[in-house]
């Protein structure tokens, strides 16, 4: 079965640093897809970026990066030059085949100005 | 380029009474799942419509139904309800069942709550 584990419950960054956001996946199919998702107060699960199994490059979307680490079962978020409006809930998931989207319980990031 | 919109945006039912949430997908896609997040918790898949039929359902029970219309919007019911059905259930938007590559775009969400 696919599993999604995030670690981090909780994350304060300060404004326009870095922010790395772990995500680790467990799956025995060859072809899935990775997706991350940002979840404002509102509700609403905002598509990041995604990342193929059989891709050979990291995706890259604006200031976001996922740097994919296959060996290790590894799809970690980038957040390049944070600011104020990243604070969110962020969801890493994970499908194969037609399958649903399987869910990470989610990391709360907070930007400190 | 409309959207996934979800109505309504809040309900408040009292237990054992019934619900109807609507979706209607981004244009141009043919495909709408659900999703049951709980308060603190990553959403849960509920089922997914293509071409009018349920076509994959996860780990919930028969008081949980939908429909997909000839218009690829789609219907969620939930009969019965339980305390434990108050959450925010969203809808996602597909184009058709394209496998890994398959993005799913998102509504809102419609927060209900049972009293």
């Amino acid at each position: 079965a696919q599993k999604i584990t995030q670690t981090q419950p909780g994350m304060f960054v300060q404004e326009k640093e870095a922010v790395t956001l772990d995500c680790t996946y467990d799956t025995s199919d060859p072809s899935y897809g990775l997706f991350w998702y940002k979840q404002p107060s509102s509700g609403e699960m905002i598509f990041l970026i995604y990342q193929g199994s059989y891709d050979q490059q990291n995706a890259t979307e604006g200031r976001y990066s996922l740097n994919f680490q296959k060996a290790r079962k590894s799809a970690n978020l980038v957040i390049s030059a944070s600011q104020l409006g990243d604070s969110a809930m962020y969801f890493c998931a994970m499908k194969y085949g037609n399958e649903k989207l399987t869910f990470g319980t989610g990391t709360r990031l907070t930007i400190i100005p | 380029d409309a959207g996934v919109t979800q109505s309504p945006t809040h309900l408040i039912k009292t237990r054992g009474q019934q619900v109807t949430l609507r979706c209607s997908p981004k244009s141009g896609h043919d495909t709408v799942s659900w999703y049951q997040q709980a308060l603190g918790q990553g959403p849960q898949f509920i089922f997914q419509y293509y071409e009018e039929e349920e076509r994959q359902r996860g780990n919930f029970p028969d008081r949980f139904s939908g429909h997909q219309f000839p218009n690829y919007s789609s219907e969620l019911n939930v009969n019965a309800l339980l305390l434990g059905d108050s959450a925010l259930y969203l809808c996602a938007s597909s184009p058709g069942l394209a496998g890994v590559t398959d993005t799913q775009y998102f509504g809102p969400g419609t927060r209900l709550t049972v009293l």
